[in-house]
């Protein structure tokens, strides 16, 4: 079964600019979330998607971030314009349901610099 | 609102010796708690999970953890430590309110001596 898969890897940007990183669930899984991990933290929800629809996005700094899940599968997470301190791994996970305890699968990751 | 936290950003034990990562809770509503394990450049693995039932809870590689109400505290162990235990883990609660995107603590990184 082929897990959670991100890109790019790795980023590298200037302050203000703009960036997208892409991720694909596991085949048939519902729910899909995105956290932001800074060094030396744990990761922190940013917003949670089931099938296409918005579940949670309270931690989302909506002035900069948005994030899309169309057609209930793949999503994309931008950040425009970036700052300095939103230099992070941006982690992506995907679970069969929505009911409390489901084990979430985690991505490799997006490394992002800012400049 | 629910919180998270690990006692100690590092914790180093010898080979063979008992591995302790402690982790305490706050919670609104009856918690869902995980451990999740990072290996350097790899994403997060789960560790165990405690959703009902059982306190203690037995995990992948030797792991186990308990569940204390009374305490909220949810701490992990494994009786004796392998080099390659060395990660980082966190502990991690499921939010509450429909919604159940965890709430990871800091941390903590388990350096193995030889």
């Amino acid at each position: 079964e082929a897990g959670v898969a991100q890109s790019p890897r790795y980023k590298i940007i200037e302050k203000r600019q703009s960036v997208a990183f892409w991720c694909n669930p596991i085949s048939g899984h519902a729910t899909l979330y995105w956290y932001q991990q800074i060094l030396g933290q744990g990761p922190k929800l940013l917003i949670q998607f089931q099938n296409n629809g918005v579940v949670d996005d309270s931690q989302l700094p909506k002035d900069r971030f948005s994030a899309e899940r169309l057609k209930g599968v793949d999503s994309t997470l931008k950040i425009q314009p970036a700052k300095l301190e939103d230099s992070a791994v941006y982690l992506c996970a995907s679970s069969f349901g929505l009911a409390g305890g489901n084990e979430q699968f985690f991505g490799p990751g997006t490394r992002l610099t800012v400049l | 609102a629910q919180s998270v936290t690990q006692l100690g950003s590092h914790v180093s034990v010898s080979e063979g010796a008992l591995v302790l990562l402690r982790c305490n809770y706050s919670s609104s509503v009856p918690p869902y708690l995980f451990w999740y394990v990072q290996y350097p450049n790899q994403g997060l693995q789960l560790l165990l999970k405690y959703t009902t039932g059982a306190t203690l809870v037995k995990g992948i590689n030797g792991f186990e953890a308990e569940f204390k109400k009374s305490e909220t505290s949810f701490h992990l162990t494994k009786p004796s430590a392998h080099m390659s235990d060395a990660a980082e883990y966190f502990c991690a609660v499921s939010r509450g309110g429909g919604a159940d995107g965890l709430t990871f603590g800091k941390g903590t990184h388990l350096i193995i001596q030889p």
